[in-house]
């Protein structure tokens, strides 16, 4: 089915640990987004990606990273993961008009301890 | 500062019981605004863009408007299956980003 696939859908990781979360999408979009959704504090956007080989920070790009190799793949990095990084994480493709809105993930839940 | 704000936070309705969610934005800019639900555990599904003032879209029990300041959710005979969370969000001009309301908690009982 076309549309916006993450992987993993759930991760615990330890203070200090890294790793990154990989966004997916089928459908030639040129945008790219990375969003984190806390209770009450609504989406808020980390990174995103107008194209290919492309990259800008959003509202709280503290302590992430991201890389947009190809086309396809939108991948967020975490360095040294925090307590505060605890969230769902959203990823979003959108094509280059807005009619249509943008397409999410189903999200990865990410705790760390 | 550019800024969406949803009422009310939580909504709790009968069947058959309709009603408005309301999203007023203080932007500069507007270039779009979008209508999103949002069920447990999963992410946002898109529902409607309003460009300009006076513009409304429809789908089955929903239909969304927009004014100048703000936009509104009508939930005519609202069903239980209708229970979610809808998510507001703007796209300005000049910008390749969402601003996102935090959400209407619709619950809907038989």
């Amino acid at each position: 089915n076309a549309g916006v696939t993450q992987t993993p859908k759930f991760r615990v990781l330890k203070t200090g640990q890294s790793m990154t979360l990989l966004c997916a999408q089928d459908m030639n979009h040129e945008y790219m987004y990375w969003y984190r959704q806390d209770p009450g504090m609504g989406l808020r956007l980390i990174h995103y990606s107008v194209g290919e080989g492309t990259t800008a920070k959003g509202e709280v790009p503290d302590g992430y990273n991201v890389s947009r190799l190809k086309k396809q793949n939108f991948l967020l990095g975490l360095e040294s993961a925090a307590p505060s990084q605890t969230s769902v994480y959203f990823c979003a493709s959108r094509d280059v008009g807005t009619r249509y809105g943008y397409t999410f993930g189903s999200g990865t839940r990410l705790t760390v301890v | 500062e550019d800024q969406v704000t949803q009422s009310p936070e939580a909504l709790r309705l009968q069947e058959g019981e309709s009603s408005s969610l309301n999203c007023s934005y203080t932007v500069s800019g507007l270039r779009g605004l979008f209508w999103y639900r949002q069920d447990p555990g999963k992410g946002p599904e898109f529902l409607f863009t309003l460009y300009s003032a006076g513009e409304e879209k429809e789908k089955e029990r929903l239909k969304a408007t927009l004014t100048k300041k703000e936009s509104f959710l009508h939930i005519t005979a609202p069903k239980p299956e209708d229970s979610a969370t809808y998510l507001c969000a703007v796209h300005l001009y000049n910008t390749d980003k969402l601003i996102f309301g935090t959400g209407t908690r619709l619950q809907v009982f038989p």
